[in-house]
């Protein structure tokens, strides 16, 4: 069965820097959330979206950005990278989940390294 | 906005001991509970998703409780290995259509 696919899965970035980061959500998942975990961190919420539009916002920097498209995969955008934003990024995508059983599946997350 | 709440927030024990932690949550608009177990640099994967009062999942040597009304869920591990040793998160989504609003974890430790 397909799985969330996040791309790439390893960026190496310098500071002051742009880096794009991309979630392809399980076919017909239309809900996608952000998550950063930093080394020895637990998970911080960034931003997630449900049906193309912004639903609920985190910890996410003012320096970040992200958005879904019309095929349902998700960008966060981040600028003027810091030594600081060096986590693991990761997404999640879901049905609503008012249904019963419903799960978020986690995609293998993408390493960024700022140096 | 949803307030999902953990506790512990980190717990060390030894090999072979049971635990048990909580997650609390609003029990006005309860669509279901969900239990994720996160271990360091994997993806989290789920482990629970219960939405009836009084409701008992079990798997393997973990299982989970809900209580709707008054708002908790335990997590128990019954002879913890270090294999157990991750952050369990729990979350709820925000109504029927909501994102699912995650506590910040409680992280075991197992220590052999």
């Amino acid at each position: 069965a397909a799985g969330v696919i996040q791309s790439p899965r390893h960026l190496i970035k310098e500071k002051r820097e742009t880096a794009t980061l991309k979630c392809y959500p399980i076919p017909r998942h239309d809900t996608v959330y952000w998550y950063q975990q930093g080394p020895g961190q637990d998970p911080q919420f960034l931003i997630s979206f449900y049906e193309k539009m912004q639903s609920d916002k985190g910890s996410i920097p003012d320096r970040f950005s992200a958005q879904q498209f019309s095929d349902y995969h998700s960008e966060l955008n981040m600028s003027s990278l810091e030594l600081g934003d060096s986590a693991l990024y990761f997404c999640a995508s879901s049905y609503p989940l008012g249904r019963e059983n419903t799960e978020a599946f986690f995609g293998q997350g993408t390493r960024l390294t700022v140096v | 906005i949803l307030n999902v709440e953990q506790s512990p927030q980190s717990l060390h024990v030894q090999e072979g001991d049971s635990t048990n932690f909580t997650c609390s949550f609003p029990s006005s608009n309860f669509y279901a509970l969900h239990w994720y177990r996160w271990e360091t640099a994997k993806s989290p994967e789920a482990l629970f998703v219960m939405t009836l009062n009084g409701d008992e999942k079990k798997k393997g040597r973990i299982s989970a409780t809900l209580n709707t009304k008054e708002g908790y869920s335990y997590l128990y591990i019954k002879g913890s290995q270090p294999e157990d040793s991750a952050t369990y998160l729990c979350a709820s989504p925000e109504g029927s259509q909501g994102n699912l609003i995650f506590g910040k974890g409680t992280k075991l430790s197992v220590k052999p």
